[in-house]
């Protein structure tokens, strides 16, 4: 079993929907958890970071983290077509950053 | 500010050859990482270096090695190269344990 799972899509919404994307884990030692977005051929670019459970709002962004069912989730509010993207989850408990596989989004115009 | 900076942003090599791959972190940042990622997949952990130490090690063969410089900057290298050694390799850095910020990667192609 991977330490993480994330659904790898492909997610294709019209440009104004939310897009909801999910993580789950199975190491309860993760403390600190992240968002990346990562465009084509590009390098992860962090959207959202957060340690605790509960919700983190960043403009149409919106980060949730439920540690006592090890689910984390990312919302992206009023999407538009320069959101599509491979969405990454990520986590650590030390210096270690564990990934997941992507979900890759098309948000169409 | 520069963020994370990565040479060269891609290269080719014959199987068998070595390659050293070259990282700036952001100023300020003791800490850098280095992932592998595949097509499709995520990021994979190869190896963290802090204040020039290794602290730690992903699940890599001793073909891959790093180290990094009195000025944080730092370099991975692969030797004797497989085909399966082709990937986008990623440098993180971090002012702790914390958030990573990435750089754009280095393409890596082995023929």
């Amino acid at each position: 079993q991977k330490e993480v799972e994330q659904d790898p899509g492909p997610l294709s919404v019209p440009e104004g929907a939310i897009v909801s994307l999910n993580c789950t884990y199975s190491n309860s030692a993760f403390q600190y958890f992240m968002w990346y977005r990562q465009y084509s051929r590009k390098g992860p670019e962090l959207l959202m970071y957060t340690y605790s459970s509960g919700n983190k709002e960043d403009g149409r962004f919106t980060a949730q983290v439920d540690k006592s069912s090890k689910y984390i989730s990312l919302f992206i509010r009023d999407s538009q077509p320069s959101d599509s993207a491979t969405y990454l989850c990520a986590m650590n408990n030390d210096y270690k950053l564990s990934f997941g596989a992507g979900t890759t989004v098309t948000v169409r115009a | 500010d520069a963020g994370v900076t990565q040479s060269p942003t891609h290269l080719i090599k014959t199987r068998g050859q070595q390659v050293t791959l070259r990282c700036s972190p952001i100023s300020g940042h003791k800490s850098v990482s280095w992932y592998q990622q595949v097509l499709g997949q995520g990021p994979q952990f190869i190896f963290q270096y802090y204040e020039k130490e290794e602290r730690g090690r992903g699940n890599f063969p001793d073909r891959f090695s790093a180290r990094q410089f009195p000025n944080y900057s730092s370099e991975l290298n692969v030797n004797a190269l497989l085909l399966g050694d082709s990937a986008l390799y990623l440098c993180a850095s971090s002012p702790v344990d914390t958030e990573a910020f990435f750089g754009q990667g280095t393409r890596l192609t082995v023929v």
